[in-house]
């Protein structure tokens, strides 16, 4: 069992491409998230899904996009990325209600130039 | 909307005891977790609290009060290995879609010396 698993494990990409970074759990969680992460700003919500087919805005989602087709996939992408959005990205996933963890993946980082 | 303060970075000595404090303001709390995260890897749980009092879990225990808006991971009989960044997470009632979503702090870089 992998659990959940990220890809790519790092990437460098030009300003103004496009880029989907890739989330896939095998535990059956209805819930993920993806977060990113900054020296000195901690884990910052991007997007969540609750459940497949329905998405939500976390504290900093412009400029990023998510859909959640079913349960184990919970792709990221990033339109035209921008140097702001070098990052480590985590996603996460969990079990609706109260007291579930989040489960991490093992993070993507990504270098906007 | 959610303040989480937790101090920067913090150093103690193996086989000692360290205390990390998180303190909170939220509208609705709901529950506040502890996550251990090393250097470049992912975030791991390690606890979880929603009601008053102290859980322990082996050599780690966290304590919540609500009425103060305060939590404290507490490290026992401390190893070379504990060293990493312990965050603090608070889960907020309010603007909770997701009903899991947490706000997390900056997080504690704690070094464990010889």
């Amino acid at each position: 069992i992998a659990g959940i698993t990220q890809a790519p494990t790092s990437q460098i990409l030009a300003a103004g491409r496009r880029m989907t970074l890739r989330c896939t759990q095998d535990m059956r969680h209805n819930a993920m998230y993806w977060y990113r992460q900054d020296l000195g700003l901690g884990l910052r919500l991007i997007h969540y899904s609750n459940t497949a087919g329905t998405t939500g805005k976390g504290e900093v989602p412009d400029g990023y996009s998510v859909s959640r087709a079913n349960t184990d996939d919970f792709p990221l992408t990033l339109a035209s990325a921008v140097p702001s959005q070098t990052s480590v990205y985590f996603c996460a996933s969990s079990e609706q209600g109260l007291g579930n963890e989040q489960f991490f993946g093992p993070g993507t980082r990504l270098t906007v130039l | 909307g959610q303040n989480i303060d937790q101090p920067t970075e913090m150093t103690a000595t193996e086989g000692a005891i360290v205390q990390i404090n998180c303190t909170y303001q939220t509208s609705g709390f709901n529950g506040l977790f502890w996550y251990q995260q090393h250097a470049g890897e992912a975030p791991t749980f390690l606890s979880y609290n929603v009601l008053d009092g102290l859980e322990e879990k082996g050599r780690f225990s966290s304590f919540l009060s609500r009425s103060k808006g305060y939590s404290y991971l507490l490290l026992k009989e401390l190893q070379m290995k504990d060293s990493a960044s312990y965050l603090c997470a608070v889960r907020d009632r309010e603007n909770n879609n997701a009903g899991n979503m947490l706000t997390f702090g900056g997080g504690t870089r704690l070094m464990v010396k010889p």
